[in-house]
């Protein structure tokens, strides 16, 4: 079937630091991978994406790299500032149908 | 840019109530989508829809009920509200996933609780 995982937090980051955080999936086919984004008392936007192996999405300073071979599509950011500090979600979009499979979120927070 | 507007931020209900959410989206997408988002649980999917009328179960349908009349409006229904569906509910639209990496707009969310 298909299905994300992502890793626990909460997570706690001193400002411009190194942030990774992993999200691996299981999928049929080749999928299109998402980062979201959920600041406190919004819905989702989306962060990135990526649509075939070896893609790299970027936005606002983050990165993810669709790596086939490892079945990841970690989100990394090379010196996080404390307006970061959300819920991240790594989803990912079947070739075909409808639906999105979501992971359970990544809560941020960076202190200064 | 795409803009799914839900009805209400906070809406309190009490149990057994008949409670309607709302959903409209502004870029003529054919799916649509309901989460409830819980802690530790992340986004589990209630009802969807690709068409107006057409509408299928997600995960967690039991409770709940949806309503798709006109292609930009999409409804949650919960027949009987209990205290077990005090939650975050999240709306979505999306071009269908045939055009490659479509993503799914958000809206807002409604924080819905049930007394």
């Amino acid at each position: 079937g298909n299905s994300v995982t992502q890793m626990e937090g909460p997570v706690t980051l001193s400002e411009e630091a190194f942030l990774t955080i992993n999200c691996t999936y299981t999928a049929t086919g080749y999928p299109s991978l998402f980062w979201y984004v959920q600041y406190p008392g919004e819905g989702l936007q989306l962060l990135l994406k990526a649509t075939k192996a070896d893609d790299k999405g970027s936005n606002k300073g983050f990165e993810a790299t669709y790596r086939k071979e490892t079945t990841s599509f970690h989100l990394e950011k090379g010196s996080v500032q404390v307006s970061d500090s959300a819920v991240y979600f790594c989803a990912l979009g079947r070739e075909t149908g409808n639906q999105f499979y979501f992971g359970t979120g990544t809560s941020l927070t960076v202190i200064p | 840019d795409v803009k799914v507007t839900q009805s209400s931020r906070y809406l309190v209900k009490r149990t057994g109530e008949k409670v309607f959410l709302e959903c409209v989206q502004d870029m003529d997408h054919e799916n649509m989508f309901w989460y409830r988002q819980d802690p530790g649980l992340g986004l589990r999917l209630i009802y969807f829809s690709y068409d107006v009328k057409m509408k299928e179960k997600g995960d967690i349908p039991e409770g709940y009920s949806v309503s798709r009349e006109k292609k930009e409006r999409f409804s949650l229904i919960l027949e009987s509200a209990s205290t077990n569906q005090t939650s975050m509910y999240l709306c979505a639209s999306s071009l269908p996933t045939g055009k490659r990496g479509q993503p799914q707009h958000f809206g807002d969310g409604t924080r819905l609780s049930i007394l």
